[in-house]
């Protein structure tokens, strides 16, 4: 089946730095991924839906000039978080959209990132 | 708007019982796709089974089983003879037809003790 990965898996970092995150579709092409956050033990909330070659569209109450989204090509996706707080540690997790037509509507999950800001 | 309830937070069990996992979603839309997925704890979701609108018939796969029922607008799901390595975070989401954004419930710990 198609393959996400995510990159780091996890990530400490102190207060105030930039953690960049990428997503990769490993075999297939995706024009569409998402970026869901997930506090412990809670749900999934879909931050923003990255579109390749155009501008991010974010969820209300989502900081887009906090969470810069980048999909610079078919098979990548970048999530970098500016000026982390200790508030953002969370664990992200993103989807991609094979463009595939027989699994147009599949989405495939990466096994997530565990960013934790000291 | 769309919403999925997952009732149940935490649910203890010894092994080789039978346990179903509630889920019930609100949608005005009559197009849509249900889903459940398990998180162990590693973290990284595990696809189970994806249930479209107009497919009520029910699945078996294995020693999981899904009942979908419209008419009461729930999607369980029901392991039979558990084992503790069904134990996990089992999450039941919906998402529409032609739209993108998943609506996840708040998710089902299932403990499965020796």
């Amino acid at each position: 089946g198609a393959v996400v990965s995510q990159h780091p898996s996890w990530v400490i970092c102190k207060s105030g730095t930039s953690v960049k995150i990428e997503c990769r579709s490993l075999d297939f092409q995706a024009t569409t991924m998402f970026w869901y956050r997930q506090f412990p033990k809670q749900s999934l909330m879909l931050m923003a839906t990255s579109n390749e070659g155009s501008k991010a569209t974010y969820e209300q109450g989502v900081e887009k000039d906090k969470f810069l989204i980048n999909h610079a090509s078919l098979t990548l996706s970048t999530l970098t978080v500016t000026s982390a707080h200790p508030e953002d540690s969370s664990f992200y997790i993103c989807s991609a959209r094979s463009l595939k037509t027989s699994a147009s509507d599949t989405q495939y999950f990466g096994p997530g990132t565990r960013l934790t800001v000291l | 708007a769309q919403k999925v309830t997952q009732a149940q937070t935490e649910i203890s069990v010894v092994e080789k019982e039978d346990v179903t996992l509630d889920c019930v979603y609100e949608t005005r839309d009559t197009t849509y796709y249900l889903f459940w997925y398990k998180q162990p704890p590693s973290g990284e979701l595990v696809f189970l089974i994806r249930r479209n609108s107009f497919d009520e018939q029910n699945e078996i796969s294995g020693r999981y089983s899904w009942n979908f029922q419209k008419s009461t607008s729930s999607f369980n799901f029901t392991i039979t003879a558990s084992q503790v390595v069904d134990s996990a975070v089992y999450f039941c989401a919906l998402r529409l037809y032609n739209f993108n954004k998943f609506y996840f419930g708040s998710g089902t710990k299932l403990n499965v003790k020796p």
